[in-house]
């Protein structure tokens, strides 16, 4: 069965340094997303992309966020100077274009971003 | 701003018990509504989800029912499993690809 994929699965970077957390979305899904869960809290929405732009993002997503899809496969998530309260668990999700099953968001496994 | 509300925080039943977790929302261009089980260390993954113009889904041992009127929705987990055991959250959308909102979660213990 076709899945969302996300590395590295762990990152510890020391805070105002820039991370990317890579995805790699299911192969024929056009809508992408990301999303982020601090520890024992809601998912919440960062930021979503089709057609190579930004859709939608939400006001977690500022000036220190970056989504890029730079290839046919691989869509990023680059945080450039990281804060503390950036650490969080961070998933992408996909979805197809097609309309079937409710245009269903599926979720990678995560990607767990510690700032120190 | 909180979209939607989902409550109890944690549940605890005992095999075969019927845990119900609840959660209530405020805008009504809300058209999809999913409920996500998530293990530790996993990611979100669909249960059941359903559209407001149905009051009622079941798959398997777990049925969403949806009050339009009441704006609320909720999911039982019939005879409920120790496999059960994980966090649920429920979510609402407005749009067929857009973003979902998520509630706070419930962490659901199932006993054996």
């Amino acid at each position: 069965e076709p899945e969302v994929t996300q590395t590295p699965s762990h990152q510890v970077t020391q805070m105002g340094q820039e991370v990317i957390l890579r995805c790699v979305p299911i192969s024929n899904h056009l809508y992408f997303y990301w999303y982020r869960q601090i520890l024992g809290q809601k998912v919440e929405f960062l930021v979503s992309f089709y057609n190579n732009e930004i859709s939608e993002k939400s006001e977690i997503f500022d000036d220190q966020f970056s989504v890029e899809r730079p290839d046919g496969s691989n869509f990023t998530l680059k945080i450039r100077s990281t804060k503390l309260e950036d650490s969080a668990m961070y998933f992408c999700a996909s979805s197809d274009q097609w309309g079937g099953n409710y245009n269903e968001q599926f979720f990678g496994p995560g990607t767990r971003l510690t700032v120190l | 701003q909180q979209q939607v509300k989902q409550s109890p925080q944690s549940l605890i039943v005992q095999k075969g018990g019927i845990p119900i977790i609840n959660c209530a929302y405020e805008n009504t261009a809300f058209d999809y509504f999913p409920w996500y089980q998530q293990f530790p260390g996993k990611g979100p993954a669909l249960l059941i989800a359903i559209r407001p113009d149905v009051s009622e889904k079941k798959e398997g041992r777990f049925t969403i029912s949806f009050n339009k009127s009441a704006k609320q929705f909720s999911l039982h987990i019939m005879d409920s499993q120790p496999g059960d055991s994980a966090t649920y959250f429920c979510a609402a959308r407005t749009d067929s690809w857009g973003k979902l909102q998520f509630g706070a979660g419930t962490q659901v213990v199932v006993t054996p």
